[in-house]
């Protein structure tokens, strides 16, 4: 079945920094993919979401793109803020359901 | 425009007692998903509904565990007896055609069992 590895975190970087948050997934077919953000104290939110092969998906200053070639979707950012500070996953549909990376946790620091 | 409503937002049972978590799906969405996850890990799928059917309850323990979305009114995850280890974050989501679309999430209940 569909399955997803993410970066284990934490992360912690300074407010400016550039991001990645690797993520690479194991599919049949070419699914769609998924960022999911949660901050504390919530439930998550859809952040950015490819659809196809080569698909950049990107919200926020956040983008991702699909690499079939690699079967990776990483998450980045160039200039990180102190409000991005959450738990980041990765997603993608699996049967009827959906599967989920175990998140990373991004603490970004003044 | 009301997003997926989960309630209580916290809950606290004792051991044995019954606990029980209202889902509301966002207006227009058929298809809800339940997943539970415990402190500093990911979610674990539990079971997708639609109304009036359960459509996959893998992730769902087989005792104790029940859930439904009936024709009126919002979806229910019911735990009987419950036990320390039950204590987690339980999310609701709902999407509209349950085919690849994004999932939209409500804030979750927080299940302590003392």
């Amino acid at each position: 079945g569909n399955s997803v590895t993410q970066m284990e975190g934490p992360v912690t970087l300074s407010e400016e920094a550039f991001l990645t948050i690797n993520c690479t997934y194991t599919a049949t077919g070419y699914p769609s993919l998924f960022w999911y953000v949660q901050y504390p104290g919530e439930g998550l939110q859809l952040l950015l979401k490819a659809t196809k092969a080569d698909d950049k998906g990107s919200n926020k200053g956040f983008e991702a793109t699909y690499r079939k070639e690699t079967t990776s979707f990483h998450l980045e950012k160039g200039s990180v803020q102190v409000s991005d500070s959450a738990v980041y996953f990765c997603a993608l549909p699996h049967g009827q359901n959906f599967v989920f990376g175990p998140g990373t946790r991004l603490s970004v620091l003044p | 425009n009301a997003g997926v409503m989960q309630n209580p937002r916290h809950l606290v049972r004792r051991r044995g007692q019954e606990a029980r978590l209202r889902c509301s799906p966002m207006k227009g969405h058929s298809h809800v998903y339940w997943y539970r996850q415990l402190p500093e890990e990911g979610l674990k799928f539990m079971v997708y509904l639609q109304k009036e059917n359960i459509i996959d309850e893998s992730g769902m323990p087989k005792e104790r565990f029940s859930a439904e979305f009936p024709k009126e009114g919002p979806s229910i995850l019911r735990i009987q007896q419950v036990v320390r280890g039950d204590s987690a974050a339980y999310f609701c989501a709902s999407s509209d055609d349950g085919h690849n679309s994004p999932l939209h999430f409500g804030n979750g209940t927080r299940l302590t069992v003392t």
